[in-house]
């Protein structure tokens, strides 16, 4: 079946640091590709999305590259922000079977310091 | 409005009780589901809904029931509640491949 796995956290880094949290899947077909971000006490939002290969989704800073040929689609910021200390989950809308039922990793702790 | 909306937000409940945790959305989507987060577990899917016929059991269904009262309700119950189902519950709905809608969560604790 379709899975998702992303780096162990907790990140720790100091503000204005670059961030990479690495994220490959498995999947058959041509699934969507998905960050979502959890701040605390909260649901997940989504953060940026990439529908088809060498697609870059982007949002607040944020970029991550469908890369069909790696099965990659890791998340960048250039420089992190205290208020980016959030939970982080890669995500795909499963394609097996062509029922697209979203499928999470376990989700990387990102902790900025000032 | 919130455009998923989960009650109770807090529920602490005793071992053998029978719960239910409520969901509601207001996106027009055929699709619901309902998901468990445990630290270190991520999200894990326990069961999922296309339409208001159309139930299916995730990978961690036993201990739990639903049922889809409409296209914008989708109740989960445990039967009989444990402490190890003592987590954090989330109800999502989305459209076909996209992106999905999360609701607050409920944190319940079975003690």
């Amino acid at each position: 079946g379709d899975s998702v796995t992303q780096m162990e956290g907790p990140v720790t880094l100091s503000e204005e640091a670059f961030l990479t949290i690495n994220c490959t899947y498995t999947a058959t077909g041509y699934p969507s590709l998905f960050w979502y971000v959890q701040y605390p006490g909260e649901g997940l939002q989504l953060l940026l999305k990439a529908t088809k290969a060498d697609d870059k989704g982007s949002n607040k800073g944020f970029e991550a590259t469908y890369r069909k040929e790696t099965t990659s689609f890791h998340l960048e910021k250039g420089s992190v922000q205290v208020s980016d200390s959030a939970v982080y989950f890669c995500a795909l809308g499963g394609a097996s079977g062509g029922s697209y039922i979203p499928t999470f990793g376990r989700g990387t702790s990102l902790i900025v310091h000032p | 409005d919130a455009d998923v909306t989960q009650t109770p937000r807090n529920r602490i409940t005793k071992t053998g009780k029978r719960i239910m945790l409520e969901c509601s959305q207001t996106k027009g989507h055929d699709r619901m589901y309902w998901y468990r987060q445990d630290p270190g577990l991520g999200l894990r899917l326990i069961y999922y809904s296309f339409d208001v016929k159309d139930i299916n059991k995730g990978e961690i269904s036993d201990g739990y029931s639903v049922s889809r009262q409409a296209q914008a309700k989708f109740s989960l119950s445990l039967e009989s509640a444990i402490p190890n189902q003592t987590a954090l519950y989330f109800c999502a709905t989305s459209d076909f491949g996209s992106e999905a809608f999360f609701g607050q969560g409920t944190r319940l604790t079975v003690v």
